[in-house]
C-alpha cells in the first residue's frame, strides 16, 4: 500500500460548483497534514495546514479523519483561478522526523 | 513564510557532467530539504540538508551521486553528479517553517535537461 494516496482525478467542474478532494495516508503515527497547490510549471505551495479539529480559509475547508486515516480538502464556489494540481502531504513518521510524504496530486480544472 | 531562491533557474547538460543548484534562504532556517519532481510526478525528498553535518538521504539516494552542503543556516548546494538522460527533472529545495518546523516551503525549483 502507498504510504499518501490520493483521488486520481482529474477533476473537472464549472465555476461556482464546490468540489473536494481526498487523500489516505498508511501510518497511523502520523502528526502533521497538508494541502499544497501547484500551477503549472510552478513550485508547490503551502495552501493549508490540517488541524484535528479542522480548519477553514474562506472558500476552502481541511479536514482530518484519524480514524479513517484520511485528510480531505473542499473548495467551495471555485473560480477560474483554483484550476491547478493539489498535493496532500502528510508528515509520516510523526514526531520529530521532519519528512513530508507527498501524494501524486489531483489535478483540478475550473471551466467557464 | 521565507524567501526561497534558487539558482539555475533551469539547464542543459550533457551527459556525464555535473551540476551543482543552490539554494538561498532570507532567514535563518533549521531543516532544508531537497526533493525531485520527475514529469508527471509527485515530489520525491531526496535528502535533508543538516548544518554542519552529512546529509541524511533517503532510500535510493547516495551521497556519491547527489552531494549536498549545508555551510549555514541560510544556504544548501546540492550536486547532481555523472548526470544521465534519467536525472532530468525539476529539483526543489525546501524550508521547514514554524516552531515545530513542520510546514515546508518550497524555492521556484531548477528544470535539469539532460542530453
Amino acid at each position: 500500500r502507498k504510504e499518501v494516496e490520493q483521488d486520481p482525478g482529474p477533476f473537472n467542474v464549472p465555476e461556482g460548483a464546490t468540489v473536494a478532494f481526498n487523500c489516505t495516508y498508511s501510518n497511523s503515527a502520523s502528526q502533521s497534514f497538508f494541502w499544497y497547490r501547484q500551477d503549472c510549471r510552478k513550485e508547490p505551495k503551502l495552501l493549508m495546514s490540517v488541524y484535528s479539529s479542522g480548519n477553514e480559509d474562506g472558500r476552502f475547508t481541511a479536514q482530518l479523519n484519524r480514524a479513517s486515516q484520511y485528510i480531505s480538502l473542499l473548495i467551495r464556489d471555485s473560480k477560474l483561478s483554483d484550476s491547478a494540481t493539489y498535493l496532500c502531504a502528510v508528515n509520516e513518521r510523526g514526531g520529530s522526523n521532519y519528512k513530508l510524504t507527498f501524494g501524486k496530486g489531483t489535478l483540478l480544472t475550473v471551466n467557464p | 513564510s521565507a524567501v526561497i531562491s534558487q539558482k539555475p533557474s533551469r539547464d542543459i547538460c550533457q551527459r556525464g557532467t555535473s551540476l551543482t543548484i543552490q539554494c538561498q534562504v532570507d532567514s535563518q532556517v533549521t531543516m532544508m530539504f531537497w526533493y525531485r519532481q520527475q514529469p508527471g510526478q509527485s515530489l520525491t525528498l531526496i535528502a535533508t540538508a543538516n548544518q554542519g553535518s552529512e546529509a541524511t538521504y533517503e532510500s535510493g539516494f547516495v551521497i556519491d551521486k547527489f552531494p549536498i552542503s549545508r555551510p549555514n543556516l541560510t544556504f544548501s548546494t546540492l550536486t547532481v553528479s555523472n548526470m544521465s538522460p534519467e536525472d532530468s527533472s525539476i529539483y526543489l529545495c525546501s524550508v521547514g517553517i514554524g516552531a515545530l518546523s513542520y510546514e515546508q516551503y518550497f524555492g521556484p525549483g531548477t528544470r535539469l535537461t539532460v542530453t
